[in-house]
């Protein structure tokens, strides 16, 4: 089955540091761009960062850059968002796409609540 | 990276057509042809209605489609059916690997 499936949300204090994984399966992974999607509560989707499809190249959006870092590991079909630093403005689920015509596969999404 | 403009809501009813604005910039929307739509229901995973402008995913309904001019691209739903009653989100890449989201539309089927 084609699928990504995310893992690793959670509640955090301020400032804190969280490894969000997504792990791929039923397609060439390593093929794939990759993309993080976040949404906070009843508020729309906003683009995180993209990971090309060999790792060599990243992009981050402005609000997290500096403080967040895609990355993926082809050999275990995974792909990952370290964030450190993190705000209350973070809070957010965690979507991780597949980024081919369109973000074409979306995983079910992981919760990050950052809270004092 | 400032968020593209889509209309915070429209409506319809049953069987008419509605047509969701999503406006740009020449440095995303305007400048390359690569704006995507997705279609969300409450609580739900985004789905990919439309990319590249005018394609159509394989089990996407024809009576959606997809159109650009200049630094507006627009989604338009023909045959408005209840079950259309969503969230839409226009997506656009912004040039240097990144993408731009629009704030999102409310659509709803009277």
């Amino acid at each position: 089955e084609v699928q990504l499936v995310e893992s690793g949300g959670g509640l955090v204090q301020p400032g804190g540091s969280l490894r969000l994984s997504c792990a791929a399966s039923g397609f060439r992974f390593s093929s794939n761009s990759m993309d993080w999607v976040r949404q906070a509560p009843g508020k729309g989707l906003v683009w995180v960062a993209r990971i090309h499809s060999d790792g060599s190249s990243t992009n981050h959006a402005d609000s997290v850059k500096g403080r967040f870092t895609i990355s993926r590991d082809n050999a275990k079909n995974t792909l990952y968002l370290q964030m450190n630093s993190l705000r209350v403005e973070d809070t957010a689920v965690y979507y991780c796409t597949r980024d081919f015509g369109g973000l074409s596969l979306w995983g079910q999404g992981t919760v990050v609540t950052v809270s004092s | 990276q400032s968020a593209l403009t889509q209309p915070r809501s429209v409506s319809g009813s049953p069987g008419q057509s509605v047509t969701i604005s999503c406006t740009g910039t020449s440095s995303d929307v305007g400048g390359y042809n690569y704006v995507s739509w997705y279609q969300q229901y409450p609580g739900k995973v985004p789905k990919l209605m439309i990319y590249d402008v005018t394609n159509r995913p394989s089990g996407v309904p024809d009576r959606f489609s997809g159109s650009k001019s200049g630094n507006t691209a627009s989604l338009t739903i023909s045959g408005l059916q209840a079950e259309d009653e969503a969230d839409y989100y226009c997506c656009s890449y912004a040039g240097s690997n990144t993408l731009v989201f629009g704030g999102g539309t409310k659509l709803t089927v009277l």
